[in-house]
């Protein structure tokens, strides 16, 4: 069965400094791997996936992730965190063969100015 | 850029009655879903929904959760019967292909209190 870990509830971190949040997964086969951004009162928003390719993948808003196979984790991270970034972040997997999401907890992030 | 809509945003209902959640997924979307947030909780996946039929649901989509499209545009879950634990934030998502390295496009959530 999928399942998602994200072990940080919550992360702090400073304006203008980089952030990471993190995600690990567990799948059978190839995974398909997202991050969606929940802001107070919407819903859920895209920011990125990797299917295959480049481990590293470029998103919305400056975000990027690092799928790692080897450590089963696939990181959420941005260079330079703004305010406005803060809001609460799933990572999401999928099989190859499923059409659903399998979600984790979420993160909140919380950017400090 | 067009979007999942969802009516109402929020919802309080008594225990025990009827309650009808409505979704318009984008125009030329195929595929559609339903998830579940309890407050404080992740997100769950109720069911999935192709061509006028359940693809695929979750153990929580149980004989009280029914899902239509009754016209071309909307989407609907119906909860008969509604219970406490029924409360929680419902997403509405929809996308072209269901194929895995297709993203969901969700709707902003109905919030559904069950007093």
């Amino acid at each position: 069965a999928q399942s998602v870990a994200q072990p940080e509830d919550q992360v702090n971190v400073a304006e203008g400094n980089p952030l990471t949040v993190k995600c690990t997964y567990s799948v059978s086969g190839n995974p398909y791997l997202f991050w969606y951004v929940q802001y107070p009162n919407r819903g859920l928003q895209f920011l990125l996936k990797y299917i295959t390719g480049d481990n590293l993948v470029k998103g919305s808003y400056g975000f990027e992730a690092e799928f790692n196979k080897s450590q089963t984790s696939f990181h959420l991270k941005k260079p330079s965190a703004l305010v406005s970034d803060s809001a609460l972040y799933f990572c999401a997997v999928r099989d190859w063969a499923g059409q659903n999401f399998v979600f984790g907890p979420g993160t909140r992030l919380s950017v400090l100015p | 850029e067009p979007e999942v809509t969802q009516t109402p945003s929020h919802q309080v209902t008594q225990m025990g009655q009827e309650v009808i959640l409505r979704c318009v997924p984008i125009s030329n979307h195929l595929y559609f879903y339903w998830y579940r947030q309890i407050l404080g909780q992740k997100v769950e996946f109720l069911v999935s929904f192709y061509n006028n039929e359940i693809s695929e649901k979750s153990e929580i989509f149980d004989d009280q959760f029914s899902v239509e499209r009754p016209d071309g545009s909307n989407f609907t879950l119906k909860i008969r019967s509604t219970k406490l634990e029924d409360s929680a934030m419902y997403f509405c998502a929809s996308n072209q292909e269901p194929t895995s390295s297709y993203e969901q496009y969700f709707g902003p959530g109905t919030r559904l209190t069950v007093t």
